[in-house]
């Protein structure tokens, strides 16, 4: 089955520091990527999605120079939280759809295990 | 999402069936999605239906699709302590890959 990685899975930093989430599909290649953030006991929230050699679109709302994305390949994408603040801290997961087509069109999107950020 | 709505909570005895509702609105979606989210994880996907069905199976989960009234059911048989989770319906419209999340429904199986 197609599976999503990501690193770290938790981090912990000083207000003010970069932090930067790798995201990586294992077995599929993935044009597209997408990144998410989760408050506690609420839903995913998209924040952008990523094209592999084009600039993310962000949604609205979303600081893009805050939130830089970067889809170098197509197997991974990379989420740097820049001058981080205790605002920032949160759950970020990402997905990467995988759109083989199998015995018909077939549009899913595997999740990573998530990147619980932690800013003092 | 305010686009899909579930209710945020079921609890259900071991060995009883679990059924989790969702509602959408967008009548143009395509795809609908169950995912699982168990504490401090990611999601992972239990199934997902096309909007032209009206029902799926698959093992011990079986989603049932009212395209009229724009309802999302999924039955879990058998429910098992490892079902506990949250439980989040999620849909994708035509020519948008992007998914629309419901808040979420956290079930609880006691014994």
């Amino acid at each position: 089955g197609a599976v999503v990685s990501q690193h770290p899975s938790r981090v912990i930093c000083k207000s003010g520091t970069s932090v930067k989430i790798e995201c990586r599909s294992l077995d599929f290649q993935a044009t597209t990527m997408f990144w998410y953030r989760q408050f506690p006991k609420q839903s995913l929230m998209l924040m952008a999605t990523s094209n592999e050699g084009s600039k993310a679109t962000y949604e609205q709302g979303v600081e893009k120079d805050k939130f830089l994305i970067n889809h170098a390949s197509l197997t991974l994408s990379t989420l740097t939280v820049t001058s981080a603040h205790p605002e920032d801290s949160s759950f970020y997961i990402c997905s990467a759809e995988d759109r083989d087509t199998i015995g018909g069109r077939q549009e899913t999107q595997y999740f990573g295990p998530g990147t619980r950020l932690l800013v003092l | 999402g305010e686009d899909v709505e579930q209710s945020l909570f079921l609890s259900v005895r071991e060995g009883d069936s679990s059924v989790i509702n969702c509602t959408y609105t967008d009548s143009s979606s395509t795809y609908l999605y169950w995912y699982k989210q168990e504490p401090g994880a990611g999601l992972q996907l239990l199934t997902y239906i096309f909007s032209n069905m009206d029902m799926k199976q698959d093992q011990r989960l079986t989603v049932l699709l009212n395209k009229k009234d724009k309802h999302l059911s999924l039955r879990i048989a058998d429910t098992q302590t490892g079902d506990s989770a949250i439980y989040f319906c999620a849909e994708t419209v035509a020519n948008d890959y992007k998914l629309s999340f419901g808040a979420g429904t956290t079930v609880t199986v006691r014994a």
